[in-house]
C-alpha cells in the first residue's frame, strides 16, 4: 500500500527564516511526486511535479527536491504570504486513472 | 484560465435528504475525482472516473455514488445524508497519466443537520 508521511505537522517561522518541509513516501514504482499549496477554505493548488531522484524544481522562494525515499520543500526567506498548508502526493507507476495518495500536510505560518 | 468549478461553496442539508454535488471542468481532462477533507484525516478519495460512464470506488465510497454522463461533468450523490457526512468536498481533474498533477475546485462545505 502506498504511504505518504509529512513532517512536521505544523511549522512556525519568522519572516526571512529559511526552513524545509519533509515528505517521506513508499510507493510501488514512483511515476510522480507532487507538491500542492492549500489556503484556508480553498482547494489545493498544484506547485510541482518531480519524476526521478535527483530532480529539483523551483518557483519563487520554493524549491522541491527528490530522493528515492523522500522529498523536501525548501522555503528560502519566507514571507507572511507563504503561510498555507503544503501537501505532498505520490502517484504509483501502476495506477489506474492517475490516482494519487496524499499526505496529511504541513501547515506553515510565517510571522512578520 | 483553466478551471474546475463546483456548483456550491456552502450547503446546508437535513439528515436523510438526497444531496447532489456538481463539478465541471473545462480542460478536457480524462480523469475526475471526488475527495472529502476533514481536520486530522487529510484528503480521502471517495470515487474517481477515468472516462465517461466509467467509475471506480476510492477509499471511502460508502454512502456515496457518482455519475459521469459527459466528459466535463462529474457528480457526487449522497443517497441519504447523515451528520457524519458533514465535510469539505473537493473535486479534482487531471490528464490520463496524471503527470501534471490535479486541478482542484474551490470546494463545497457541506453541513448536514
Amino acid at each position: 500500500e502506498d504511504q505518504v508521511t509529512q513532517s512536521p505537522e505544523a511549522l512556525r517561522l519568522q519572516e526571512g527564516e529559511s526552513s524545509s518541509l519533509n515528505c517521506s513516501y513508499t510507493v510501488s514504482g514512483l511515476r510522480g511526486l507532487f507538491w500542492y499549496r492549500q489556503d484556508p477554505g480553498k482547494g489545493p493548488e498544484f506547485l510541482f511535479t518531480l519524476y526521478s531522484a535527483g530532480e529539483e524544481k523551483e518557483k519563487e522562494r520554493l524549491k522541491a527536491t527528490l530522493t528515492k525515499k523522500e522529498s523536501f520543500l525548501h522555503i528560502t526567506a519566507p514571507k507572511p504570504e507563504d503561510s498555507a498548508t503544503y501537501l505532498c502526493a505520490v502517484q504509483p507507476g501502476n495506477t489506474n486513472a492517475g490516482k494519487s495518495t496524499f499526505g496529511d500536510g504541513t501547515t506553515l505560518t510565517v510571522k512578520p | 484560465d483553466v478551471k474546475v468549478t463546483q456548483s456550491s461553496r456552502y450547503l446546508v442539508k437535513r439528515t436523510g435528504e438526497k444531496v447532489f454535488l456538481e463539478c465541471v471542468q473545462d480542460m478536457d481532462h480524462e480523469n475526475m475525482f471526488w475527495y472529502r477533507q476533514d481536520p486530522g484525516l487529510g484528503l480521502r478519495l471517495i470515487y474517481f472516473s477515468y472516462d465517461v460512464k466509467m467509475k471506480e470506488k476510492g477509499d471511502i465510497p460508502e454512502g456515496y455514488s457518482v455519475s459521469r454522463e459527459k466528459k466535463e461533468r462529474f457528480s457526487l450523490i449522497l443517497e441519504s445524508a447523515s451528520t457524519n457526512q458533514t465535510s469539505m468536498y473537493l473535486c479534482a481533474s487531471s490528464y490520463t497519466d496524471g503527470g501534471y498533477g490535479y486541478t482542484f475546485g474551490s470546494g463545497t462545505r457541506l453541513t448536514v443537520v
